[in-house]
């Protein structure tokens, strides 16, 4: 069974400073994806990461794919308030449409 | 062009009647799915719709549970005999195809917030 962990589960960061969100997955995937949601609304798409090695980034945030540790990061720079929100990860696998989605990383950035 | 959107955005209902929720797929998306959120969790897999094809049923918690997508288009969950621990934000998304590769972005709807009282 393909289980997806995030850690941490709860990230409370001031302005300005960098951090890391991970996940780890179990089974052999080559497709991870980065969700975020905002309090009481839907999930946006972030990044599509579709490689070994795959690296993309938007703004402040960088996504990372390493499919032989089965672990991809996501990491926060100089921190703004307006990226609190609720991160999750998903994976599907290989020749599947099924996500199994993390627990998801509430971050808040703190003025 | 329109997102996906879902109609009610809230239902309250009480135990033991039954609810039907509705997902309205982004234009010209083959492949339609349902998840379900239960407070601070992460999102579970219910059903997927892929064309014409028979839907993918194995995420469904119980025969309570059912889903229809009437012309590849508009989809209704419907849950029936609600139970309390069915209260949860249920969420529609929909894909370019969805099969095969199974690579596309799933794009999210607003959801749908049920609490059964």
């Amino acid at each position: 069974e393909l289980k997806v962990e995030q850690n941490p589960l709860f990230l409370s960061m001031q302005e300005g400073k960098n951090y890391t969100i991970y996940c780890n997955y179990s089974t052999t995937s080559d497709r991870l994806y980065w969700y975020r949601q905002d309090p009481g609304k839907s999930l946006e798409s972030l990044f599509v990461l579709l490689s070994n090695g795959a690296v993309k980034q938007e703004g402040r945030l960088m996504a990372s794919l390493d499919t032989k540790a089965r672990l991809s990061t996501l990491h926060i720079t100089a921190a703004v308030h307006d990226l609190s929100a609720t991160y999750f990860c998903a994976v599907d696998t290989s020749g599947t449409y099924k996500y199994i989605f993390g627990t998801g990383t509430r971050l808040k950035v703190l003025a | 062009g329109a997102g996906v959107s879902q109609s009610p955005s809230n239902k309250v209902t009480e135990k033991g009647k039954d609810v039907e929720l509705r997902c309205d797929p982004i234009s010209g998306h083959t492949a339609l799915y349902w998840y379900r959120q239960s407070l601070g969790q992460g999102l579970e897999f219910l059903i997927y719709f892929q064309g014409n094809s028979a839907p993918d049923k194995s995420g469904l918690p119980s025969d309570r549970f059912s889903a229809e997508r009437t012309g590849g288009s508009v989809s209704t969950l419907t849950i029936q005999r609600t139970q309390q621990e069915d209260s949860a934000v249920y969420l529609c998304a929909s894909s370019f195809s969805g099969g095969g590769g199974g690579w596309e972005t799933q794009y999210f709807g607003p959801g749908t917030r049920l609490l059964v009282l």
